[in-house]
This record gives structure tokens, C-alpha cells and sequence, in this order.
């Protein structure tokens, strides 16, 4: 079965960090970019940052820029975002999610894993 | 920046057809992807690259886009298909994802 599986989540302070973790199984991890997508309580979608099938090139939107990173290791089928200097309005359901074709076209989704920044 | 525009709300009676609609700017020469969010649930791609639709989708979901409008069309209408909808594309100029913001689809 295809499956992505978020991990990682919690309670955090702001200026804190954390890293996400996204397991993948039931298909070629390898040959696919992955991305994380973010969702703020009762808010629309939200790209966070998307990464190449082989690691070598990154994107990420405006919002996280130089806060956040994006990596994976093949080898692991994992992927995963570290994330530094937290604000409050990074609250939000993380979800890992795979693109079908190029760089998006999500076609597989984890169930996502929340992160909520509070004092 | 490119910027993806969706009706907050669409209501339609079971049975009857849906569209939703996302505009941007000369969005037909993007490609469109629309996923289709159950309250509670992750996302699910319904229609991707303008029609195409995943296996498992109902053949009541089809997509088109030309011009400064692409359209999300659901036939006969169920309970079911209640939901958020997203559009969503690839911005080359930024290299960005960028989605709309949804539209709530209430089934009457």
C-alpha cells in the first residue's frame, strides 16, 4: 500500500525548533520530488517547500525562507523538514505529500502531523 | 506574484452540476491540479493537469482550463462530494506551489 507517514509534531515555543519526518512506502521514493504542505487551523493550504527526487534542489515559499530546510535520505525512504525559529503563525497540520509528475500534482498525502507554537 | 482566486462558496442540490472556478492570470497555460479536502481528512487529487482524472475518482469529476479561468465540474452531485476544493499550480516564474483558497462546496 502507498503510504506516507508524518511524524514529529507537538507543542513548541516560539524561537524553538523541530524537525518533521515523513516515512514513504509502496512505491519508489527515489523517483519522486517531495513537498510539505502546511494548514493553519480553519485555513486554506499553504506550500511550504518542495524538494527534487534526488535532494539536489530545493524550493520553499517566502514565508520560511532561511527558517526552514528540506531534505530526505533515499536510502530511508524518508523526508524531512527542520525547523528553526518558530513563529506563532507556523501553527498549523503539516502534511508530507507526493507529486505524481515534475514538481507537484500531489497525488499522495499522509494524514499530517500538528504543530502548535505557544508560550 | 501569481495569485489564484476561488469563490469562497458554492452551493448546488444533489443531483445538479457544480463548478467551481480558478482564475489567474493566463492560467490555461499552467497545469491545473484540483484536490478536493473532506472535513478532518488530508487532501485528495481529484483532477490533475487540467482533466486528468486519478484512478479511483468518479467520472463525475472532470476538469478544463483556458484562458484566465479554470473549472472544476461535478455532475450529479452527492452528499458526498461536501467539501473544500483546492486549485493548484506550479509557479515557474518563482518556482513556487501555489494553491487558491479554496472553495466550500455545500450540497443543499
Amino acid at each position: 500500500e502507498v503510504q506516507l507517514l508524518e511524524s514529529g509534531g507537538g507543542l513548541v515555543q516560539p524561537g524553538g525548533s523541530l524537525r518533521l519526518s515523513c516515512a514513504a512506502s509502496g512505491f519508489t521514493f527515489s523517483s519522486y520530488a517531495m513537498s510539505w504542505v502546511r494548514q493553519a487551523p480553519g485555513k486554506g493550504l499553504q506550500w511550504v517547500s518542495t524538494i527534487s527526487n534526488n535532494g539536489e534542489n530545493t524550493y520553499y515559499a517566502d514565508s520560511v525562507k532561511g527558517r526552514f530546510t528540506i531534505s530526505r535520505d533515499n536510502s530511508k525512504n524518508s523526508l524531512y523538514l527542520q525547523v528553526r525559529f518558530f513563529k506563532v503563525e507556523d501553527t498549523a497540520v503539516y502534511y508530507c505529500a507526493k507529486a505524481a509528475r515534475g514538481h507537484d500534482a500531489f497525488d499522495i498525502w499522509g494524514q499530517g502531523t500538528m504543530v502548535t507554537v505557544s508560550s | 506574484s501569481y495569485v489564484l482566486t476561488q469563490p469562497p462558496s458554492v452551493s448546488v442540490a444533489p443531483g445538479k452540476t457544480a463548478r467551481i472556478t480558478c482564475g489567474g492570470d493566463n492560467i490555461g497555460i499552467k497545469s491545473v491540479h484540483w484536490y478536493q479536502q473532506k472535513a478532518g481528512q488530508a487532501p485528495v487529487v481529484v483532477i490533475y493537469y487540467d482533466n486528468d482524472r486519478p484512478s479511483g475518482i468518479p467520472e463525475r469529476f472532470s476538469g478544463s482550463n483556458s484562458g484566465n479561468t479554470a473549472t472544476l465540474t461535478i455532475t450529479r452531485v452527492e452528499a458526498g462530494d461536501e467539501a473544500d476544493y483546492y486549485c493548484q499550480v506550479w509557479d515557474d516564474g518563482g518556482d513556487h506551489v501555489l494553491f487558491g483558497g479554496g472553495t466550500k462546496l455545500t450540497v443543499l
